[in-house]
């Protein structure tokens, strides 16, 4: 029973390219969170998504970051123009639909490195 | 602004011991609230949860919900060194159903000395 699936593990970047962090859910989860962790700091929701959708946003920069759940394949999380402050660990976590207290469970992370 | 706080620590107990994490959060309208332990370098992995008030226990670890005080704590009986790690407090709040994202604290680093 595979758990939650992100790759790559590690991914380092110059400034100003692009990076793209993928991420599958638990086998019959279909909601799909985003998190951020700097270095020294707690974990900061990102995005929240369902297949196809786009359910909460707020935790996204306005520019350069982006998600999507197609209704194939995994979520991506892309990152355009990079800067150095965009080094961090990225998460991503799954949760199934249904009633009662939902739980998250999280993948082992993205680190990303900008150069 | 939601926000999670918690005491950075380090906490150190010795083995056996019993280890007190706590967190208090500002929103009244959370709902649910959960552990994560965290090693150095690794991801997040799920403890435990609690959404009543009172106690909740699964093996050694308890965890106790005060809604009136806006604080949930974590007891970990018989602590290991294998227990030495972050210990992250989440809250999730209402949003019209069960689903939504979760606000974390900073972690409290637990380390347990053999």
């Amino acid at each position: 029973n595979a758990g939650v699936m992100q790759n790559p593990r590690h991914l380092v970047r110059r400034r100003g390219q692009e990076a793209r962090l993928r991420c599958s859910p638990m086998k019959g989860h279909s909601h799909v969170y985003w998190y951020r962790q700097l270095p020294e700091e707690g974990l900061k929701f990102m995005v929240y998504l369902q297949k196809e959708n786009i359910i909460d946003e707020s935790g996204m920069p306005k520019e350069r970051f982006s998600a999507e759940f197609p209704k194939e394949g995994p979520s991506i999380l892309r990152i355009q123009q990079v800067v150095r402050g965009d080094s961090a660990a990225y998460f991503c976590a799954s949760s199934r639909m249904g009633l009662g207290v939902e739980t998250q469970y999280f993948g082992p992370g993205t680190r990303l490195l900008v150069l | 602004q939601k926000e999670v706080e918690q005491n950075s620590g380090p906490l150190s107990v010795p083995e056996g011991a019993i280890a007190s994490l706590n967190c208090t959060y500002s929103d009244r309208g959370s709902q649910s609230f959960f552990w994560y332990r965290q090693y150095s370098g690794k991801s997040p992995e799920l403890i435990m949860f609690i959404y009543s008030n009172g106690d909740k226990e699964d093996g050694r670890f308890t965890a106790q919900l005060n809604k009136a005080s806006q604080y949930v704590s974590l007891l970990i009986r018989d602590s290991q060194p294998s227990d030495s790690a972050t210990y992250l407090c989440a809250v999730k709040g209402w949003y019209g159903g069960s689903q939504g994202n979760l606000i974390f604290g900073k972690g409290t680093k637990l380390s347990v000395k053999p």
